[in-house]
């Protein structure tokens, strides 16, 4: 089994849709939960970060930890064209670690 | 807002020449590292830096990379004798002073040809 799994896509969603990201992972000792983003080309932009299970908001964006499940979220609302890129999970076992990223999921935002 | 710079952002070299990748981490960061990602493929760990030394390396940083930081603000990975196959994509990340989360900069595109 991966260490980090998310769905590859391309996910192709029209202008103001809700997206939903999802990440599954096998280690239970992560305890650090992170979204980038990332463009062709560029370096991942943090965009969430949560530590342990639960619910985050900012803005647009809002990210769900399950740890029980080892599973985690990304809900962006109101979509935008601009959101159009891979969108990388990230997790950490513990403080100034190494982040372990998932392949990351493609998403396309049509106006 | 505070960022990370890397230059350049793209060096195209030839097979077997030494190669130096350079790095600004955020001011007051004290953890820094370095990333890879092949064209296609996920982001993957280097190495680890903290307090003048490697504090974790991956099974990928062999014996042909070092990193070092040479002054107060730059922090380099060499790449002593380059393959075909360390064409990728270079991330430095920095974290640090109460935020654990890492920051990244841009990326230096390195193609060996």
């Amino acid at each position: 089994q991966k260490e980090v799994e998310q769905d590859p896509g391309p996910l192709s969603v029209p202008e103001g849709a809700i997206v939903s990201l999802n990440c599954t992972y096998s280690n239970s000792a992560f305890q650090y939960f992170m979204w980038y983003r990332q463009y062709s080309r560029k370096g991942p932009e943090l965009l969430m970060y949560t530590y342990s299970s639960g619910n985050k908001e900012d803005g647009r964006f809002t990210a769900q930890v399950d740890k029980s499940s080892k599973y985690i979220s990304l809900f962006i609302r109101d979509s935008q064209p601009s959101d159009s890129a891979t969108y990388l999970c990230a997790l950490m076992k513990t403080s100034y670690d190494k982040v372990i990223f998932g392949p990351g999921t493609s998403l396309s935002v049509i106006p | 807002e505070p960022e990370v710079t890397q230059t350049p952002s793209h060096q195209v070299t030839q097979m077997g020449q030494e190669v130096i990748l350079r790095c600004v981490p955020i001011s007051n960061h004290l953890y820094f590292y370095w990333y890879r990602q092949i064209l296609g493929q996920k982001v993957e760990f280097l190495v680890s830096f903290y307090n003048n030394e490697i504090s974790e390396k991956s099974e990928i940083f062999d014996d042909q990379f070092s990193v070092e930081r040479p002054d107060g603000s730059n922090f380099t990975l060499k790449i002593r004798s380059t393959k075909l196959e360390d064409s990728a994509m270079y991330f430095c990340a920095s974290s640090g002073t109460g935020e654990n989360e890492a920051f990244f900069g841009q990326g230096t595109r390195l193609t060996v040809v």
